[in-house]
């Protein structure tokens, strides 16, 4: 089986601040694991995915995530946020040999002040 | 560039109605899936589709019935609404490999009174 738990139903950080989003997934093998982002009223967005090619993976809007098997931990950071970045996040893992099934944490919703 | 359509946007419907929600994809992909958004509990998979005639349960199929009987499309069935179907559904779809993302649609907004 796999889950994913995102630990932090909600998030605060200032403008300019570091953002750090935590993903932690649960799986006999080391799985395909992604970060989308919603905004309000709409779909969700492919924000990076790991693939096993490198543990540090770059994604869109200046975020970043880091894969380590060890504490299977797939952490979402961005080193300045901005006002635009206000919106949920969702961290989510899935497997060739289920189908593709995408199994999603709860969601962190970040919050952005100025 | 369509990518997932879903229609309806909104509904409202009284318990023990039924409705279809329809999905459709432009990007010749095999792999589609139906999702419920819920506050703080994610996105939980209904049903899914591996291909054109093909579906299969997901973690919450109760209440719903689905099909795939064209590739590009994949509907949703709800044949007697309860409240507890009161949610935002999700549909996806992706071109088969593991590592391929899901593109979404913007979604589907039902209230069952």
């Amino acid at each position: 089986a796999q889950s994913v738990t995102q630990l932090g139903s909600h998030v605060s950080v200032s403008e300019g601040a570091l953002v750090l989003l935590r993903c932690n997934y649960s799986s006999s093998v080391p799985p395909y694991l992604f970060w989308y982002v919603q905004y309000p009223n709409q779909g969700l967005q492919l924000l990076l995915k790991y693939t096993s090619a490198a543990t540090l993976v770059k994604g869109i809007n200046g975020f970043e995530a880091e894969f380590k098997k060890s504490e299977t931990s797939f952490h979402l950071t961005k080193p300045s946020a901005h006002m635009s970045d206000a919106a949920e996040y969702f961290c989510a893992v899935s497997r060739l040999e289920y189908g593709n099934k995408l199994v999603f944490g709860a969601g962190t919703i970040l919050r952005v002040k100025s | 560039n369509a990518g997932v359509t879903q229609t309806p946007k909104f509904r409202v419907l009284k318990t023990g109605q039924s409705m279809t929600l329809l999905c459709a994809q432009d990007m010749n992909h095999e792999y589609m899936y139906w999702y419920r958004q819920d506050p703080g509990m994610g996105l939980r998979l209904i049903h899914y589709s591996v291909g054109e005639g093909t579906t299969a349960k997901g973690e919450v199929p109760d209440g719903y019935n689905v099909s795939r009987l064209k590739k590009q499309n994949f509907l949703l069935g709800l044949e007697s609404a309860a409240p507890s179907q009161t949610s935002v559904y999700f549909c996806a779809s992706t071109g088969g490999s593991g590592n391929s993302p899901l593109h979404f649609g913007n979604g589907t907004r039902l209230t069952v009174t």
